[in-house]
């Protein structure tokens, strides 16, 4: 299964987007791209799900490019709240198999 | 609506000791699954189960049995505890293959191995 790196931290400011960028070169077509969050002494949430070009909701945005080696959340004007750590999940529809990210912790700032 | 529920929130156990961590969900959900989270290492899949009475070894199983008598319980074993296993347990639950369906999670069990 497609190994997947992200960054280990990022801060941002209140009211600027964030951007989170998962790597996963050795993606297969079977698989599918998960993003959760988390929160200290919670455990993650679902935010969005992708399989290819671009997916919206109403908290993020899920960028696929066509070669599917990466994906990139995209979190719109951030608030204090949105201080959590940020998972990439690359999993496969046909089997159990799935890769977890080592998550990203994303600090936003007053 | 519960959820998922984890049972204990923490425990701290000496090597070589045993213990079962209990994870419910209230949502009908047929797959089961229980991770380990180690910092900077993400979660790892340890066993899941895809319906009552089944369950399968994932990434990481060695040390730890499970079992799902029941459709809304799925229990985590540790028969003789070591240093090695101290982390943070998460069972998640979904209605389908973790890849492609939405997982619920629990709030997480920390477990400390002396």
């Amino acid at each position: 299964l497609a190994k997947t790196t992200q960054p280990i931290s990022m801060d941002s400011y209140e009211g600027q987007e964030v951007n989170i960028t998962c790597s996963h070169n050795n993606i297969a077509t079977n698989d599918y791209i998960t993003w959760y969050q988390q929160f200290p002494s919670q455990g993650p949430r679902f935010i969005i799900q992708g399989y290819k070009t671009k997916v919206t909701n109403e908290v993020a945005s899920l960028f696929i490019p066509a070669d599917r080696k990466s994906s990139t959340l995209s979190l719109p004007r951030v608030s204090l709240s949105d201080t959590a750590v940020y998972y990439c999940l690359v999993g496969r529809s046909n089997d159990y198999k799935l890769s977890f990210g080592a998550g990203t912790t994303v600090t936003v700032r007053a | 609506n519960a959820g998922v529920t984890q049972t204990p929130k923490f425990r701290v156990l000496k090597t070589g000791q045993s213990m079962t961590l209990l994870c419910a969900q209230d949502m009908n959900h047929e797959y089961m699954y229980w991770y380990r989270q180690d910092p900077g290492m993400g979660l790892r899949l340890i066993h899941y189960s895809v319906g009552e009475g089944t369950t399968a070894k994932g990434e990481v199983p060695d040390g730890y049995n499970v079992s799902r008598l029941k459709k809304q319980n799925f229990l985590l074993g540790l028969e003789s505890a070591a240093p090695s296993q101290t982390s943070v347990y998460f069972c998640a639950s979904s209605s389908g293959l973790a890849g492609v369906e939405t997982q619920y999670f629990g709030p997480g069990t920390r477990l400390l191995v002396l």
